[in-house]
């Protein structure tokens, strides 16, 4: 069964404490990338990734970070340099020929206690 | 700033009837327009796109118009069900930027039985 998993589902974080989500795909794709979803504002690009080892900034990457080091996996570093962290989290990926149509994963939810 | 520009905000609709969602944008630059389809706590899905070398196309109840001059384009949701109650995300992006989506801001429908 192809798709995009991530984990967990719920996340709570103490301010000052970085915290990892996890997202896996096994749909082969090359493209891999981070939303944040707020209310009333859409989904907005943290960070895109085209190949293994190799990622750019997206347009609200301050205080993230991310790693490729497989092409199944592109995890989320959520730091403390975050200022307001608490959202909906989304990962998504795309084919290399196909890269406007996103599969998205089911999100996690974040919210910093 | 947002690049697409979604309206209305939210919209509610009798069971059968019409559901209207307009986006605008900018950038003559954009050459691939999605729309994407989320139920709540879920990740959106991919529902219909359209490429500016056409005004319209039409995949089952969901209609995309395009109008390339006006730099819009619309969503028609036709006989709506209280199953299309979702939030609809119109999007746009660029040929070559690897998928890079400028999202609108999203469309709260609601169908009524």
């Amino acid at each position: 069964d192809g798709g995009i998993t991530q984990s967990p589902k719920y996340l709570f974080r103490k301010e000052g404490q970085n915290v990892t989500l996890s997202c896996e795909q096994n749909l082969n794709h090359d493209a891999m990338y981070w939303y944040r979803q707020d209310p009333g504002q859409g989904l907005r690009l943290i960070y895109y990734s085209q190949i293994v080892n190799d990622f750019q900034k997206g347009d609200i990457a301050e205080g993230y970070s991310v790693s490729r080091e497989k092409k199944e996996s592109f995890p989320l570093t959520v730091t403390s340099a975050q200022k307001n962290p608490t959202a909906f989290y989304l990962c998504a990926s795309s084919s290399r020929d196909r890269h406007g149509e996103q599969f998205f994963g089911p999100g996690t939810r974040l919210t910093v206690l | 700033q947002q690049q697409v520009k979604q309206s209305p905000q939210s919209l509610i609709v009798q069971k059968g009837g019409i559901s209207i969602i307009n986006c605008a944008y900018e950038n003559t630059a954009f050459d691939y327009f999605p729309w994407y389809q989320q139920f709540p706590g879920k990740g959106p899905a991919l529902l219909i796109a359209i490429r500016p070398d056409v005004s319209e196309k039409k995949e089952g109840r969901f209609t995309i118009s395009f109008n390339k001059s006006a730099k819009q384009f619309s969503l028609h949701i036709m006989d709506s069900q209280p199953g299309d109650s979702a939030t609809y995300f119109c999007a746009a992006s660029i040929s070559g930027s690897w998928g890079k989506l400028q999202f609108g801001a999203g469309t709260q429908v609601v169908v009524t039985p």
